[in-house]
């Protein structure tokens, strides 16, 4: 069984600091690790994901994660917000085998960019 | 390419009537899998499909059942609409077994 804890509903910081959206994970197997970006209306955007290889992965528009086998972790960071950031974030986890298993998603994040 | 396209966008039904949603998956992709977003609930697996056979089931009642079909497109079908399966449901394509990439969704209303 898996599952995904995503800290904060709700995470609000100004343009051009630091993003930070925290995603703990539980997994029977090996994780493949994902990040979406949802915007209003829309479908899921992939950010980026973790299989196997470097911990540290970049993703689309800046982002990037770090894969932390001991912590259960696979938080996202961004070096500098932008406006055009604000959406719902989810973190999503599949078992080694793939997308056969489906995604387990976290509640989502949403994203709030304060001007 | 073209990504995953889902038909219709929005759709309002009554409670006892049945519904069908399509998806398009991405060219060349074989998987095909659905998931329903509420507000309460969240993103939730319902099915997956691959070669025209359903190769796991999420924890969803009966009525909601699937289908693939030899070019990879697929289709959802509700039956006996309640109002709880108001949501927007969504179709994701794989190719490598490893990665989805979701559709724009289908907004379905249960009056």
């Amino acid at each position: 069984a898996q599952s995904v804890t995503q800290l904060g509903s709700h995470v609000s910081v100004s343009e051009g600091a630091l993003v930070l959206l925290r995603c703990n994970y539980s997994s029977s197997v090996p994780p493949y690790l994902f990040w979406y970006v949802q915007y209003p209306n829309q479908g899921l955007q992939l950010l980026l994901k973790y299989t196997t290889g470097a911990t540290l992965v970049k993703g689309i528009n800046g982002f990037e994660a770090e894969f932390k086998k001991s912590e259960t972790s696979f938080h996202l960071t961004k070096p500098s917000a932008h406006m055009s950031d604000a959406a719902e974030y989810f973190c999503a986890v599949s078992g080694s085998g793939g997308g056969a298993d489906g995604l387990t998603f976290g509640k989502g994040t949403h994203l709030i960019i304060q001007p | 390419k073209a990504g995953v396209t889902q038909t219709p966008r929005y759709l309002i039904k009554t409670r006892g009537q049945q519904v069908t949603l399509s998806c398009s998956p991405i060219s060349g992709h074989r998987s095909v899998s659905w998931y329903q977003q509420t507000p309460g609930q969240g993103l939730q697996f319902l099915f997956e499909y691959f070669s025209e056979t359903q190769r796991n089931k999420g924890n969803f009642p009966g009525r909601f059942s699937g289908r693939q079909f030899s070019n990879s497109r697929s289709e959802m079908n509700v039956s006996t609409l309640e109002l709880g399966d108001s949501a927007l449901y969504l179709c994701a394509s794989s190719a490598d077994q490893e990665t989805q990439y979701f559709g724009p969704g289908t907004r379905l209303l249960v009056l």
